[in-house]
């Protein structure tokens, strides 16, 4: 079974450049999330889709940061300016189901961001 | 304070030492992972759990959910399970993390 594809894997930009972060879930996978990982921090969820809709995107800075599912499989997450602090590995999920015991999550390699 | 504490940060051993990293938790929860992630960055999940015990070859997952507590063991250990192990509990539909425990196997 082919796990959670992300590109790409490592990017670096100057701030305020723009950039994109692609997923692929695995097949059949509803839920889909993406997380920001700071260095020497746990992940921390940016949003979450089921399907194509979006379940959770509390903790999304909304005015750089922005994440779509067009279509309920691929996922692509953009930011528009980056600053520094943006500096992080943004890591790709999904889980067959959410709520319960069917969430497990499978995550794929991240992608690896430098903003200078 | 975090809902998800992992002790210790940093554990650095010989190998073939019997490694033990611990997680508590302040919350209800539906179920818990324990996941290692590579210098790379990318997570695997290694175990989720929700009652009692699991074994993978030498990684041992045990949880009490009376003690709000779980433990991650690692049998034989080998530098090449040097990583961040994550814990990481299902509360309602979320994941809380964690911040890790950096795992260093010394040859």
């Amino acid at each position: 079974e082919a796990g959670v594809a992300q590109s790409p894997r490592y990017k670096i930009i100057e701030k305020r450049q723009s950039v994109a972060f692609w997923c692929n879930p695995i097949s059949g996978h509803a839920t889909l999330y993406w997380y920001q990982q700071i260095l020497g921090q746990g992940p921390k969820l940016l949003i979450q889709f089921q399907n194509n809709g979006v379940v959770d995107d509390s903790q999304l800075p909304k005015d750089r940061f922005s994440a779509e599912r067009l279509k309920g499989v691929d996922s692509t997450l953009k930011i528009q300016p980056a600053k520094l602090e943006d500096s992080a590995v943004y890591l790709c999920a999904s889980s067959f189901s959410y709520g319960g015991f069917y969430n497990e999550q499978f995550f794929g390699p991240g992608t690896r961001l430098t903003v200078l | 304070k975090n809902e998800v504490e992992q002790s210790p940060q940093n554990l650095t051993a010989q190998e073939g030492e019997f490694i033990t990293i611990n997680c508590s938790y302040s919350v209800g929860i539906s179920a818990l992972h324990w996941l290692q992630q590579h210098p790379g960055g990318g997570i695997v999940s290694l175990f989720m759990l929700s009652s009692g015990k699991k074994k993978h070859g030498r990684l041992i997952a045990t949880i009490n959910i009376q003690e709000k507590h779980s433990s991650l063991h690692i049998t034989a250990s080998h530098p090449r399970d040097s990583a961040v192990y994550i814990c990481a509990a299902n509360r309602d539909d979320k994941i809380i993390f964690g911040k890790g425990t950096r795992l260093h196997i010394l040859p």
